[in-house]
């Protein structure tokens, strides 16, 4: 059965960087984008962008260009969610979610970013 | 602010049938299919429709989709208490080149 199982939550201070993993199982990893989605405490979905798992580009979505980059190891089936020069407003749960033709057809159990002082 | 624009709350009682609709514009429901996912508390979005009115597998028939020009509807017959969640639906918007959200409902199961 498809399963993508992230990395643990994280408490990083401002400024540090954190590197958030989705590991794939039970599909061809290459055969579907992968996107991110955040969601602040309380609040709704956010699309953050998707990357080709076949060509490993990334596309971002307004507002997650700068600090942020999508990566893949499609080794052992994973990708990576980078996040750099953390701030406050970062803290969120980010989700990887599997892309079956613009629909998220499975997602990650999401990880908690909390950045604090 | 969301792009696509949902009620923030609905509710209604156990056996009833709800919906929850969801705006957007040309750009976006008017020009792409639309999806919708639900969230039960303290879980990842699950996957409810796709494709406007398409049920993945081990969705039940309770729920059905539509769509009419710049906006789309969820239904829910026969509500149950474990409906109680958060629904969002979901669009390709050519203009932002991007995946938008609506701002999700919260159902609540009387």
């Amino acid at each position: 059965q498809v399963q993508l199982v992230q990395s643990g939550s994280e408490l990083k201070k401002p400024g540090a960087s954190v590197k958030v993993s989705c590991k794939a199982s039970g599909y061809t990893f290459t055969s579907y984008p992968m996107n991110w989605v955040r969601q602040a405490p309380g609040q709704g979905l956010q699309w953050m962008g998707w990357i080709n798992t076949n060509t490993g580009n990334p596309t971002y979505a307004q507002g997650f260009t700068g600090r942020f980059v999508f990566s893949l190891d499609t080794s052992v089936r994973t990708a990576y969610l980078q996040i750099s020069s953390l701030k406050a407003e970062d803290t969120a749960v980010y989700y990887c979610a599997r892309d079956d033709d613009r629909s998220l057809d499975y997602w990650g159990q999401g990880t908690l970013v909390t950045v604090s002082s | 602010q969301s792009v696509l624009t949902q009620p923030p709350s609905a509710s209604g009682t156990p056996g009833q049938r709800v919906t929850i609709s969801c705006s957007g514009s040309s750009s976006n429901i008017g020009s792409s299919t639309v999806n919708w996912y639900r969230q039960l508390p303290g879980t990842a979005p699950k996957l409810l429709l796709y494709s406007n009115n398409q049920r993945p597998s081990g969705v039940p028939d309770r729920f059905s989709g539509s769509k009419s020009g710049t906006s789309a509807s969820l239904a829910i017959s026969g509500l149950q208490s474990e409906d109680e969640a958060d629904y969002y639906c979901a669009a390709w918007d050519d203009s932002l080149k991007g995946v938008v959200f609506g701002g999700g409902t919260k159902l609540t199961v009387l």
